[in-house]
């Protein structure tokens, strides 16, 4: 199985602080990567697709890069909306597979 | 609009069995590789299984082989998952989710409880 390792586990951060998230697979998964975003009690919403592909209607402060086994999600300008918990996920291979996740709170 | 409503969870003993449902709306369900995905209490998310746009393949995590069987029906644009002996790590919110690659749409989950 190919294993996501997200980095930080957790972070705080300010409105308007730019905020990075990595994401490293554990063998070579080309651009397969996706990420989402989790609020408490809700599912899981889809972001950016293909590493870098900004998904319809999600707002341009956030980015994907990365190919190989390196991977970078930003948030260019944190609102008071994107407090949540963010996840990578590989489908170059079954079983596909997630990050652990990086909790981004209020500091 | 896509809608993705997830039913069937609750609470069973150990050794026990439940059916989840996926009712699809919007799209054209007979088109799209369909999934499910877990999140045990306070951890993070994890792909259980998908199945084709037919029925003809289906995938499972290694966890779960041999006691979920993940099916379709085209013709009611609903998704299933049959649990049979559940154990208690198999605890968690169950969500349906559109596509095999990229999770665009998914349900707002169900929760299963597995506990005597």
């Amino acid at each position: 199985d190919i294993q996501m390792t997200q980095s930080p586990s957790s972070l705080s951060a300010s409105v308007g602080d730019r905020v990075t998230i990595t994401c490293q697979a554990s063998q070579d998964i080309s651009n397969k990567l996706n990420w989402y975003q989790q609020k408490p009690g809700k599912a899981p919403k889809f972001l950016i697709y293909d590493a870098s592909n900004l998904e319809t209607g999600v707002p341009s402060r956030f980015s994907g890069s990365g190919s190989g086994t390196d991977f970078t999600f930003t948030i260019s300008s944190l609102q008071p909306e994107d407090f949540a918990t963010y996840y990578c996920q590989q489908f170059d291979n079954l079983p596909r597979t997630f990050g652990q996740g990086t909790r981004v709170d209020i500091k | 609009e896509v809608q993705l409503v997830d039913s069937g969870g609750g609470l069973v003993q150990p050794g026990g069995s439940l059916r989840l449902s996926c009712a699809a709306s919007g799209f054209t369900f007979s088109s799209y590789w369909m999934s499910w995905v877990r999140q045990a209490p306070g951890k993070g998310l994890e792909w259980v299984a998908n199945i084709k746009q037919d029925g003809s393949e289906t995938y499972y995590v290694d966890s779960v082989k041999g006691r979920f069987t993940i099916s379709r029906d085209n013709g009611k644009n609903s998704l299933y998952l049959q649990m049979t002996s559940l154990r208690a790590e198999d605890t968690a919110v169950y969500y349906c989710a559109r596509g095999g690659n990229n999770f665009r749409f998914w349900g707002q989950g169900t929760p299963v409880t597995v506990s005597s």
